[in-house]
């Protein structure tokens, strides 16, 4: 199956905005509004950020919001904390099986 | 407390069979699809879509890496999942989440904290 492409790295200072994009193709990303976003801590589970683009399950910090432009969707954290520093992971939903993933971005707190 | 928690990981041989289990508690399982994901140590932790489940297990999914070899499958009443593992490969080793499928279908809204299998000589 194929793989969303996402930067390896990010990083800002506290209180920063941060950006992780996630490129896919007209048949993902660009052809539907089913894309979410997960937090993943070193060996713990992963946690649901966003959802349909752009929504946000109950409990997560409104600082985190999704976008899409073309097949192109991205992540944004406004006013970064350390807390935030995770890896991140984003996932295209097509309607059918199989769901895919991207490949990861480590977001580093400086 | 609602959680998914998985378990039956362990090292088994290129061949073998394994089976994963993954217990809810804290909802109402038989209301939810449930998906296995998998992470691959050796693919830079790159994710992998593995199998789901309707709720009531009248319909099941699986990915082409691994579809004729693995069985999802659950039982409501114990509130439990399974993945049922055959010929086992070393690509198959990977840490396995069980996740819960959102109302809409399209994310994973709830996960389990993984269980690692690792096959290998």
């Amino acid at each position: 199956q194929s793989v969303l492409t996402q930067p390896r790295s990010v990083s800002g200072s506290p209180g920063q905005s941060v950006t992780i994009s996630c490129t896919g193709t007209s048949s993902d990303i660009g052809g539907y509004s089913y894309v979410s976003w997960y937090q993943q801590f070193p060996g713990k589970a992963p946690k649901l950020m966003i959802y349909d683009v752009n929504k946000r399950p109950s409990g997560v910090p409104d600082r985190f919001s999704g976008s899409k432009s073309g097949n192109t969707a991205s992540l944004t954290i406004s006013g970064l904390q350390a807390e935030d520093e995770a890896d991140y992971y984003c996932c295209s939903y097509v309607g059918r099986y199989p769901y895919v993933f991207g490949t990861g971005t480590k977001v580093t707190v400086l | 407390q609602v959680q998914l928690v998985e378990s039956g990981g362990g090292v088994v041989q290129p061949g073998r069979s394994l089976r994963l289990s993954c217990a809810a508690s804290g909802f109402t399982f038989s209301n939810y699809a449930i998906h296995w994901v998998r992470q691959a140590p050796g693919k830079g932790l790159e994710w992998e879509w593995v199998a789901v489940i309707s709720y009531d297990g009248s319909n099941k999914y699986y990915a082409d890496s691994v579809k004729g070899r693995f069985t999802i499958s659950r039982d409501n009443s114990k509130d439990t999942l399974w993945l049922q593992m055959n010929s086992l490969k070393t690509e198959d080793t990977a840490v396995f989440y069980c996740a819960r499928a959102n109302k809409g279908g399209d994310a994973f809204d709830l996960w389990g904290q993984g269980t690692m299998v690792a096959v290998s000589s």
